[in-house]
């Protein structure tokens, strides 16, 4: 089955660090550009990192550039997100998704990521 | 930066309407537009890509169309299932923006 597969939320003091992790299976992943996307509760989604199919290359939104990193294990089949300097504003569902012709063609189910004391 | 905004913000209609959602672009912008459905609680699903290609598997009563500034969704007949959010996308210099998002209600 093509699935991409989320894990690592969780509740995190202001400040704080986490590392989200993305599974990725039924499909050749090392052919694709892989973002992470997210959705603040009640808000609209907003794109927050992109890494090239090889790892070469990464981008990042202004909000997290700095804090954020991306990175892939095209062995396992898996994109990681390391979000450190944790604020509230980060608060939300963090999707794992596949790029393809200038969009996201397959998403995850979302991990939800707390920054509250 | 391009900014991406879309209209209206909720629109109510009922089963067997013809919808339509705008968005425009701070500036005109290629063809690097897509458009997806979400629902509460779930993942969005891509729904047009490239302004006006329809992605494998969704149904020919969504329609994309558009260029330079301004680009639409068009639903030609509402059907119960598509009562949902709807964001465009999109895409340039490898930077991606979503529109804020249109919320289609039962009326």
């Amino acid at each position: 089955e093509v699935q991409l597969v989320e894990s690592g939320g969780g509740l995190v003091q202001p400040g704080g660090s986490l590392r989200l992790s993305c599974a990725a299976s039924g499909f050749t992943f090392s052919y694709y550009w892989m973002h992470w996307v997210r959705q603040a509760p009640g808000k609209g989604l907003v794109w927050v990192s992109r890494i090239h199919s090889d790892g070469s290359s990464t981008t990042y939104a202004d909000s997290v550039r700095g804090r954020f990193t991306i990175s892939r294990d095209n062995a396992k089949n898996t994109v990681s997100l390391q979000m450190n300097s944790l604020r509230a504003e980060d608060t939300a569902v963090y999707f794992c998704a596949r790029g393809d012709r200038g969009a996201f063609d397959l998403w995850g189910q979302g991990t939800l990521v707390t920054v509250s004391s | 930066d391009i900014q991406m905004a879309q209209s209206p913000s909720t629109l109510s209609a009922s089963v067997g309407d013809r919808v339509t959602i705008t968005c425009r672009a701070s500036q005109s912008i290629s063809s690097w537009l897509a458009w997806y459905q979400q629902k509460p609680g779930k993942a969005p699903k891509l729904l047009i890509y490239r302004a006006s290609s329809l992605e494998s598997g969704v149904p020919s009563r969504f329609y994309g169309s558009g260029s330079g500034t301004e680009f639409t969704l068009t639903i030609s007949s509402l059907q119960p299932d598509d009562f949902a959010t709807y964001y465009c996308q999109h895409y340039d210099n490898y930077m991606w923006t979503f529109g804020q998002g249109t919320k289609v209600e039962i009326k």
